[in-house]
């Protein structure tokens, strides 16, 4: 059974458009998080949600918003998407501060 | 967190044991090391952790130093599906949720 799930695998799109990314984890745990790696493999947190609550939201353009409607979901809003953007977005989740699952990313290819 | 350092890449024959070194000099006294993996187009993959005690489970043995300076992933027997770039990290409980990957050692596991 797959731990974290993501959808859609790949995304490409145009500059401008708004689109979203799912995350859903089956693992009970109660923290979630979103990862952006980009072309030199550097995984950087942009968020982290703990029992639907944000806890942790780094340096990132307002036009990120993650929604987690319950604790095994946490989503990622992206609006008027730039070619910067184009990258690996990994979804992870742990119980409190321990290891990490991650999920299988989604490749955003922004044009 | 402290910084890392590890070869960018090695090789091993298949069915040998795979050791991957890294350097962690300036690690502080409460930081954790972390061994982390991704497969190609892959998320990561938690392999292992430790404080100073040796651990063992049953993807591979961390040997951590007497200093904690440096320490040795040990693939005990590596195969083809153990080819990946893995990364050692360091890090605190409760620093937050910065996950910085670096480059790692790419293993490629020759048969």
């Amino acid at each position: 059974d797959t731990a974290v799930s993501q959808t859609p695998k790949y995304l490409v799109t145009q500059m401008g458009n708004d689109k979203s990314i799912k995350c859903e984890q089956n693992l009970g745990h109660d923290t979630m998080y979103w990862y952006k790696q980009d072309s030199k493999k550097f995984l950087k947190i942009m968020f982290s949600y703990n029992n639907k609550e944000l806890i942790i939201n780094e340096t990132v353009p307002n036009r990120f918003s993650p929604k987690s409607p319950d604790k095994a979901h946490l989503n990622l809003h992206i609006n008027s998407l730039e070619l910067g953007d184009s990258a690996v977005y990994f979804c992870a989740s742990s119980q409190g501060q321990t290891r990490k699952n991650f999920g299988p990313g989604t490749r955003l290819t922004v044009l | 967190d402290a910084k890392t350092t590890q070869p960018p890449s090695m090789d091993c024959a298949e069915g040998r044991a795979a050791n991957l070194p890294c350097n962690h000099s300036t690690i502080s006294g409460n930081e954790y090391v972390y061994w982390y993996r991704q497969i190609h187009s892959q998320g990561p993959q938690y392999i292992i952790h430790g404080l100073k005690n040796n651990e063992t489970n049953e993807m591979a043995s961390l040997i951590i130093t007497e200093d904690r300076k440096s320490s040795t992933l040990i693939l005990p027997h590596a195969t083809l599906r153990d080819t990946a770039v893995y990364y050692c990290i360091v890090r605190a409980p409760g620093t937050g949720n910065q996950f910085y990957f670096g480059t790692g050692t790419s293993l490629t596991v020759i048969p």
